[in-house]
Protein backbone atom coordinates (compact mmCIF):
# COMPACT_ATOMS: atom_id res chain seq x y z
CA UNK A 1 0.00 0.00 0.00
CA UNK A 2 2.69 2.20 -1.45
CA UNK A 3 1.75 6.44 -1.36
CA UNK A 4 3.53 8.09 -3.26
CA UNK A 5 6.87 7.88 -3.89
CA UNK A 6 9.78 9.98 -4.54
CA UNK A 7 13.48 9.21 -5.35
CA UNK A 8 16.04 10.14 -4.40
CA UNK A 9 15.46 12.23 -1.37
CA UNK A 10 18.72 13.87 -1.57
CA UNK A 11 20.55 15.27 -4.31
CA UNK A 12 23.90 17.15 -4.69
CA UNK A 13 24.78 19.05 -7.98
CA UNK A 14 27.38 22.05 -9.03
CA UNK A 15 26.21 24.46 -10.62
CA UNK A 16 25.53 23.79 -14.43
CA UNK A 17 24.54 20.49 -14.02
CA UNK A 18 21.66 18.76 -14.65
CA UNK A 19 18.61 17.49 -11.96
CA UNK A 20 16.40 14.75 -12.53
CA UNK A 21 13.66 14.27 -9.71
CA UNK A 22 11.25 11.07 -9.72
CA UNK A 23 7.62 10.31 -8.30
CA UNK A 24 5.50 7.40 -9.22
CA UNK A 25 1.89 8.81 -7.59
CA UNK A 26 -0.11 6.74 -5.36
CA UNK A 27 -1.75 3.67 -6.64
CA UNK A 28 -5.22 4.16 -8.64
CA UNK A 29 -4.02 8.61 -8.77
CA UNK A 30 -3.46 9.49 -12.38
CA UNK A 31 -2.90 13.46 -11.53
CA UNK A 32 0.34 14.72 -10.62
CA UNK A 33 1.92 18.01 -9.18
CA UNK A 34 4.58 19.58 -8.35
CA UNK A 35 5.46 22.08 -5.77
CA UNK A 36 8.67 23.25 -4.41
CA UNK A 37 9.79 24.77 -0.87
CA UNK A 38 11.98 27.02 -0.37
CA UNK A 39 13.63 27.61 3.19
CA UNK A 40 11.39 28.90 5.73
CA UNK A 41 8.40 29.13 3.40
CA UNK A 42 5.42 27.40 2.66
CA UNK A 43 4.73 25.13 -0.77
CA UNK A 44 4.49 26.67 -4.48
CA UNK A 45 2.71 25.29 -7.13
CA UNK A 46 4.60 24.46 -10.27
CA UNK A 47 3.33 22.06 -12.84
CA UNK A 48 0.35 19.75 -12.83
CA UNK A 49 0.45 16.79 -14.84
CA UNK A 50 -2.00 14.12 -16.24
CA UNK A 51 -0.20 10.91 -18.30
CA UNK A 52 1.34 12.33 -21.04
CA UNK A 53 -0.03 16.00 -21.07
CA UNK A 54 1.08 18.76 -18.98
CA UNK A 55 -2.48 20.80 -17.73
CA UNK A 56 -0.50 23.54 -16.07
CA UNK A 57 2.49 24.57 -15.66
CA UNK A 58 2.59 28.37 -14.94
CA UNK A 59 4.20 28.28 -11.52
CA UNK A 60 7.30 26.77 -13.86
CA UNK A 61 10.37 28.51 -14.17
CA UNK A 62 9.97 29.11 -17.90
CA UNK A 63 13.40 28.29 -18.75
CA UNK A 64 15.78 25.23 -17.60
CA UNK A 65 12.45 23.49 -16.12
CA UNK A 66 10.51 21.14 -17.47
CA UNK A 67 7.99 17.97 -16.18
CA UNK A 68 6.92 15.01 -17.84
CA UNK A 69 4.65 12.53 -16.77
CA UNK A 70 5.05 9.39 -19.69
CA UNK A 71 2.43 6.65 -20.05
CA UNK A 72 4.80 4.16 -18.30
CA UNK A 73 6.52 5.14 -15.36
CA UNK A 74 7.10 7.86 -13.22
CA UNK A 75 6.94 11.55 -13.59
CA UNK A 76 10.17 13.44 -13.96
CA UNK A 77 10.65 16.76 -13.07
CA UNK A 78 14.00 17.97 -14.82
CA UNK A 79 16.38 20.48 -13.86
CA UNK A 80 18.73 21.39 -17.09
CA UNK A 81 21.90 24.04 -15.81
CA UNK A 82 21.20 23.88 -11.87
CA UNK A 83 22.04 27.58 -10.03
CA UNK A 84 22.13 27.78 -6.38
CA UNK A 85 18.79 29.61 -6.76
CA UNK A 86 17.53 26.17 -7.33
CA UNK A 87 18.02 24.52 -4.03
CA UNK A 88 15.20 23.91 -2.44
CA UNK A 89 12.73 21.01 -1.96
CA UNK A 90 10.65 19.55 -3.92
CA UNK A 91 7.56 17.85 -3.92
CA UNK A 92 5.59 16.01 -5.64
CA UNK A 93 1.50 15.13 -4.75
CA UNK A 94 -1.00 12.92 -6.63
CA UNK A 95 -4.69 12.73 -6.32
CA UNK A 96 -7.78 11.19 -7.45
CA UNK A 97 -9.68 12.74 -9.97
CA UNK A 98 -13.02 12.79 -10.19
CA UNK A 99 -16.29 14.56 -8.84
CA UNK A 100 -17.14 12.45 -5.71
CA UNK A 101 -13.82 13.24 -4.37
CA UNK A 102 -12.55 15.88 -2.15
CA UNK A 103 -9.28 15.45 -4.74
CA UNK A 104 -6.99 15.70 -2.01
CA UNK A 105 -3.44 15.54 -2.70
CA UNK A 106 -1.43 13.41 -1.00
CA UNK A 107 2.58 14.18 -1.04
CA UNK A 108 5.52 12.14 -1.15
CA UNK A 109 8.77 12.96 1.24
CA UNK A 110 9.98 15.56 -0.42
CA UNK A 111 13.52 15.39 -2.82
CA UNK A 112 15.82 18.02 -1.31
CA UNK A 113 18.13 19.50 -4.20
CA UNK A 114 21.16 21.09 -3.23
CA UNK A 115 23.19 22.66 -5.83
CA UNK A 116 27.13 23.62 -4.50
CA UNK B 1 -2.94 39.99 -1.06
CA UNK B 2 -1.98 37.25 0.64
CA UNK B 3 -4.36 34.23 0.26
CA UNK B 4 -3.69 31.93 3.58
CA UNK B 5 -2.32 33.77 6.36
CA UNK B 6 -1.15 32.27 9.16
CA UNK B 7 -0.35 34.28 11.26
CA UNK B 8 1.16 32.51 14.20
CA UNK B 9 4.72 31.85 13.08
CA UNK B 10 5.43 29.70 16.34
CA UNK B 11 3.18 28.50 18.86
CA UNK B 12 3.90 26.57 22.30
CA UNK B 13 1.30 23.70 24.04
CA UNK B 14 1.67 21.34 26.87
CA UNK B 15 1.57 17.77 26.11
CA UNK B 16 -2.25 16.58 27.17
CA UNK B 17 -3.38 20.30 25.92
CA UNK B 18 -5.33 21.39 23.13
CA UNK B 19 -4.41 24.31 20.69
CA UNK B 20 -5.47 26.13 18.05
CA UNK B 21 -3.73 26.80 15.12
CA UNK B 22 -4.86 29.86 12.78
CA UNK B 23 -5.53 29.99 9.60
CA UNK B 24 -7.65 33.01 7.43
CA UNK B 25 -7.70 33.12 3.85
CA UNK B 26 -9.29 35.05 0.95
CA UNK B 27 -11.03 34.06 -2.03
CA UNK B 28 -14.00 35.40 -4.41
CA UNK B 29 -15.17 31.85 -5.00
CA UNK B 30 -18.00 30.55 -3.72
CA UNK B 31 -16.62 26.30 -3.98
CA UNK B 32 -13.24 25.90 -2.41
CA UNK B 33 -11.44 23.80 -0.44
CA UNK B 34 -9.37 24.15 2.50
CA UNK B 35 -6.31 21.87 4.06
CA UNK B 36 -4.43 21.30 6.63
CA UNK B 37 -0.73 19.57 6.41
CA UNK B 38 1.90 18.23 8.87
CA UNK B 39 5.51 18.68 8.38
CA UNK B 40 7.68 16.93 11.06
CA UNK B 41 11.22 18.01 10.78
CA UNK B 42 12.27 14.75 8.69
CA UNK B 43 10.42 16.62 6.14
CA UNK B 44 7.48 15.04 4.56
CA UNK B 45 4.45 16.41 4.47
CA UNK B 46 1.07 14.07 5.71
CA UNK B 47 -2.35 15.37 5.10
CA UNK B 48 -4.65 16.19 8.23
CA UNK B 49 -8.24 17.20 7.23
CA UNK B 50 -10.19 18.82 4.83
CA UNK B 51 -13.22 20.79 4.82
CA UNK B 52 -15.38 22.20 1.62
CA UNK B 53 -16.80 25.32 1.51
CA UNK B 54 -20.07 24.03 1.56
CA UNK B 55 -19.94 21.43 4.22
CA UNK B 56 -22.05 22.81 7.16
CA UNK B 57 -20.61 20.85 10.02
CA UNK B 58 -16.78 21.13 10.52
CA UNK B 59 -14.55 18.34 9.53
CA UNK B 60 -13.67 16.01 12.16
CA UNK B 61 -10.54 13.23 11.88
CA UNK B 62 -9.47 12.14 15.53
CA UNK B 63 -7.88 14.23 17.47
CA UNK B 64 -8.02 17.17 14.95
CA UNK B 65 -10.77 19.65 14.06
CA UNK B 66 -11.62 22.26 12.15
CA UNK B 67 -12.99 25.33 12.97
CA UNK B 68 -14.38 26.70 10.00
CA UNK B 69 -16.21 30.09 10.35
CA UNK B 70 -16.83 30.80 7.00
CA UNK B 71 -18.24 34.65 7.15
CA UNK B 72 -14.90 35.36 8.55
CA UNK B 73 -13.25 33.66 6.27
CA UNK B 74 -11.39 31.52 8.84
CA UNK B 75 -10.54 27.97 9.17
CA UNK B 76 -8.61 26.87 12.01
CA UNK B 77 -7.26 23.69 13.00
CA UNK B 78 -7.33 22.58 16.59
CA UNK B 79 -5.40 19.86 17.57
CA UNK B 80 -7.06 18.09 21.21
CA UNK B 81 -4.88 16.45 23.55
CA UNK B 82 -1.76 17.26 22.20
CA UNK B 83 1.06 14.91 22.02
CA UNK B 84 5.09 15.06 21.88
CA UNK B 85 4.49 13.25 18.01
CA UNK B 86 2.64 16.35 17.67
CA UNK B 87 5.76 18.79 17.38
CA UNK B 88 6.29 19.95 13.57
CA UNK B 89 5.45 22.75 11.18
CA UNK B 90 1.11 22.80 10.08
CA UNK B 91 0.45 24.47 6.93
CA UNK B 92 -2.90 25.58 5.83
CA UNK B 93 -3.55 25.25 2.04
CA UNK B 94 -6.72 25.88 -0.26
CA UNK B 95 -8.06 25.19 -3.34
CA UNK B 96 -10.18 27.70 -5.44
CA UNK B 97 -12.95 25.62 -7.40
CA UNK B 98 -15.24 23.08 -7.15
CA UNK B 99 -13.74 19.81 -6.26
CA UNK B 100 -13.37 17.84 -9.55
CA UNK B 101 -13.25 21.13 -11.40
CA UNK B 102 -10.36 23.08 -13.42
CA UNK B 103 -9.14 24.35 -10.36
CA UNK B 104 -6.38 22.39 -8.37
CA UNK B 105 -3.39 24.24 -7.22
CA UNK B 106 -3.22 24.12 -3.56
CA UNK B 107 -2.10 27.90 -2.33
CA UNK B 108 0.13 27.55 0.85
CA UNK B 109 -0.04 29.64 3.96
CA UNK B 110 3.52 30.04 5.80
CA UNK B 111 3.20 27.23 8.46
CA UNK B 112 3.56 27.65 12.32
CA UNK B 113 5.71 25.63 13.88
CA UNK B 114 4.37 23.66 16.77
CA UNK B 115 6.20 22.51 19.91
CA UNK B 116 4.95 20.69 22.88
CA UNK B 117 6.49 20.66 26.06
CA UNK B 118 6.04 17.51 28.15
Amino acid sequence: NAGVMQNPRHLVRRRGQEARLRCSPMKGHSHVYWYRQLPEEGLKFMVYLQKENIIDESGMPKERFSAEFPKEGPSILRIQQVVRGDSAAYFCASSQFDLSSTDTQYFGPGTRLTVL
Amino acid sequence: AQKITQTQPGMFVQEKEAVTLDCTYDTSDQSYGLFWYKQPSSGEMIFLIYQGSYDEQNATEGRYSLNFQKARKSANLVISASQLGDSAMYFCAMREGRSGGSNYKLTFGKGTLLTVNP
